[in-house]
């Protein structure tokens, strides 16, 4: 069992290109995740999903948008890259019928992004 | 929106030491959560509390959960090696959301 499958786990681009990263679970799970790692700053949220064929903005969106292709995948696409994104992402899901509505995230293992 | 803050933001300690890391809500939490990620790895979910003033123990770490159900405590005992890592803590941001700390970097020295 995978769990939750992040791609590419490396890559460097250049200011003004774009790219996609794919995620893909296993789990069945309902709600998808992307988060962003900088140093000091902890995981902020990006975009999530919280079912199949909806997603909605946290809290960094900008620059960003995502698509819930299905149940199991949820990818991220920047247009045009910047270097204030360049950052660690991962990307998580969760089944959300934890007690009081919590939701316990299973993550993937990140991508490296490096923006020049 | 809802915020988390976590304390320290770096903890360094000789290993057998004890350690402790804090975490702080404005608001009232329905639960908060705790993950571990290792160096160069990616965030692992450690355990929830939901209770006001519960109590949970793994081993050496011991968890806390305010009375007021606005802070939390994760405490190490007798630290080693493996310890080695960031601890986050996370709370409910609303609709399936979830909302961290900034995460307390914690090395040991040997």
């Amino acid at each position: 069992n995978a769990g939750v499958t992040q791609t590419p786990k490396f890559q460097v681009l250049k200011t003004g290109q774009s790219m996609t990263l794919q995620c893909a679970q296993d789990m069945n799970h309902n709600s998808m995740y992307w988060y962003r790692q900088d140093p000091g700053m902890g995981l902020r949220l990006i975009y999530y999903s919280a079912s199949e064929g909806t997603t909605d903005k946290g809290e960094v969106p900008n620059g960003y948008n995502v698509s819930r292709l299905n149940k199991r995948e949820f990818s991220l696409r920047l247009e045009s890259a910047a270097p204030s994104q360049t950052s660690v992402y991962f990307c998580a899901s969760s089944d959300d019928r934890g007690p009081s509505g919590a939701n316990v995230l299973t993550f993937g293992a990140g991508s490296r992004l490096t923006v020049l | 929106g809802q915020q988390v803050m976590q304390i320290p933001q770096y903890q360094h300690v000789q290993e057998g030491e004890d350690f402790t890391t804090y975490c702080n809500s404005s608001t009232t939490l329905s639960n908060i959560q705790w993950y571990k990620q290792r160096p160069g790895g990616h965030p692992v979910f450690l355990i929830q509390l939901v209770k006001s003033g519960e109590v949970k123990k793994q081993k050496r770490l011991t968890f806390q959960f305010g009375e007021a159900k606005k802070n939390s405590s994760l405490h190490i005992t007798a630290t080693q090696t493996t310890d080695v890592g960031t601890y986050f803590c996370a709370g409910p941001g609303g609709a399936q959301k979830l909302v961290f700390g900034q995460g307390t970097r914690l090395t040991i020295n040997p």
